[in-house]
Parts: C-alpha cells; sequence; structure tokens
C-alpha cells in the first residue's frame, strides 16, 4: 500500500497573501490532481500533472498555480488568497493510463483559513 | 463540470434500514466509480461498475448503471452507524483525464 501526505492539514493565512499547499505520494504513480471542496458541496479540479514536468488545468485553475516538483510531489499555490476560497484542498494520485476505471487515492485533506 | 457545485444531499435513517443513493451524469462513460468521504479524510474509492455490468455488488454495497439514462445508483442494505459519510459518484468521459465528482449525498445513519 501506499499513502499520500499532505501538509499542512490546516493553513491560516491573510487575504492577498500567497499561500502554498504541499502533497507527497509513495504509491509510484504517475498521474497527481489536486481537487477543491468547498463545505457542503462536491469536488471541483484545479490542477493535474499526467506524469511528471506536464500541468493540465482543470476547471477551477484561475488564482491558483501548480508545480510538479518530481514524480512523487505535487503542491499548489494560492496566488492571492481570498476569503470566499476557504475550503478544504484535496490532493490525489492515480496509475495513469488506466482509462475510466482509474481509481484515485486521495490524501485526508488541507483546511484553508483565510483571515 | 458544474457538477461539483452542487449542494450535497441530506438522508437521514436508523441503523438497520436500507438506503439508495441516485447519480445522474450528463457525459457519455462506461464506468461509474463511487467513493465515500469518512469525516476528516479524504474519499476512498468503495466500488466501481462498468457499462456492461448493469449491477455489481460488494458486501452491503450494491451499485447499478444504466447508461441509456446516464443514471446510476448504490445502495447499502443493513446499514450501520459506520456508512455515515459523504458518497459521491464519479466519472471520467472518454479521452479524459480529469474525473469529474458529483455533488455527493450526505448520509447520516443513527444508531
Amino acid at each position: 500500500g501506499g499513502i499520500i501526505t499532505q501538509t499542512p492539514k490546516f493553513l491560516i493565512g491573510q487575504e492577498g497573501q500567497k499561500l502554498t499547499l504541499k502533497c507527497q505520494q509513495n504509491f509510484n504513480h504517475d498521474t497527481m490532481y489536486w481537487y477543491r471542496q468547498d463545505s457542503g458541496k462536491g469536488l471541483r479540479l484545479i490542477y493535474y500533472s499526467i506524469t511528471e514536468n506536464d500541468l493540465q488545468k482543470g476547471d477551477l485553475s484561475e488564482g491558483y498555480d501548480a508545480s510538479r516538483e518530481k514524480k512523487s510531489s505535487f503542491s499548489l499555490t494560492v496566488t492571492s488568497a481570498q476569503k470566499n476560497e476557504m475550503a478544504v484542498f484535496l490532493c490525489a494520485s492515480s496509475i495513469a493510463g488506466l482509462g475510466p476505471s482509474g481509481q484515485l487515492y486521495f490524501g485526508e485533506g488541507s483546511k484553508l483559513t483565510v483571515l | 463540470s458544474q457538477w461539483g457545485e452542487e449542494n450535497l444531499q441530506a438522508l437521514s435513517i436508523q441503523e438497520g434500514e436500507d438506503v439508495t443513493m441516485n447519480c445522474s451524469y450528463k457525459t457519455y462513460t462506461t464506468v461509474v466509480q463511487w467513493y465515500r468521504q469518512k469525516s476528516g479524510k479524504g474519499p476512498a474509492l468503495i466500488i466501481l461498475i462498468r457499462s456492461n455490468e448493469r449491477e455489481k455488488r460488494s458486501g452491503r454495497l450494491r451499485a447499478t448503471l444504466d447508461t441509456s439514462s446516464q443514471s446510476s445508483s448504490l445502495s447499502i442494505t443493513g446499514t450501520l452507524a459506520t456508512d455515515t459519510a459523504v458518497y459521491f459518484c464519479a466519472i471520467r468521459s472518454s479521452g479524459s483525464w480529469q474525473l469529474i465528482f458529483g455533488s455527493g449525498t450526505q448520509l447520516t445513519v443513527m444508531p
């Protein structure tokens, strides 16, 4: 088995601040994802990376940057934190090339609070 | 892609009851994945159903898939308090790397 570790678990920042969330996986998976989960709502895709050195925007990428430093790590930066983007950010990984059957493995999430 | 913007549905039942949650989607897919998310944790896959299966069982879980109506259901029989969680369906359209999640159902099972 493997694990996905997200740091920090709780992140508090000021409005307008640049904030970074980190994700590490030891599954040796090729593909990694960042989702945002607002309270009482579903998951929306921010960024994903099919393989190392790849970066793809999801539907919610505006206001965010991402970086795939190496195969095992994927970071997400909130470029200018706003109060309306307080949410839980979930990192996930999957094996590439499995098509629609490929399942995602998730971390436990990082909760962002903006003051 | 607008799916996740909708509000969670909420269901509250007594332990021992059976429950069915539904999922309708608009993008063609041959596979529907169902995830469960317990409080404070990330979602985890609990059952996956392919279009050639129509019905899939795993323990107390039963999933169905109707590609003609683009809908899937997840049933849990003999619910336990530990089944309390949010349940999401998720699909990946053909040729896409994106796994799109439904808005989810918050299931509360009272002991």
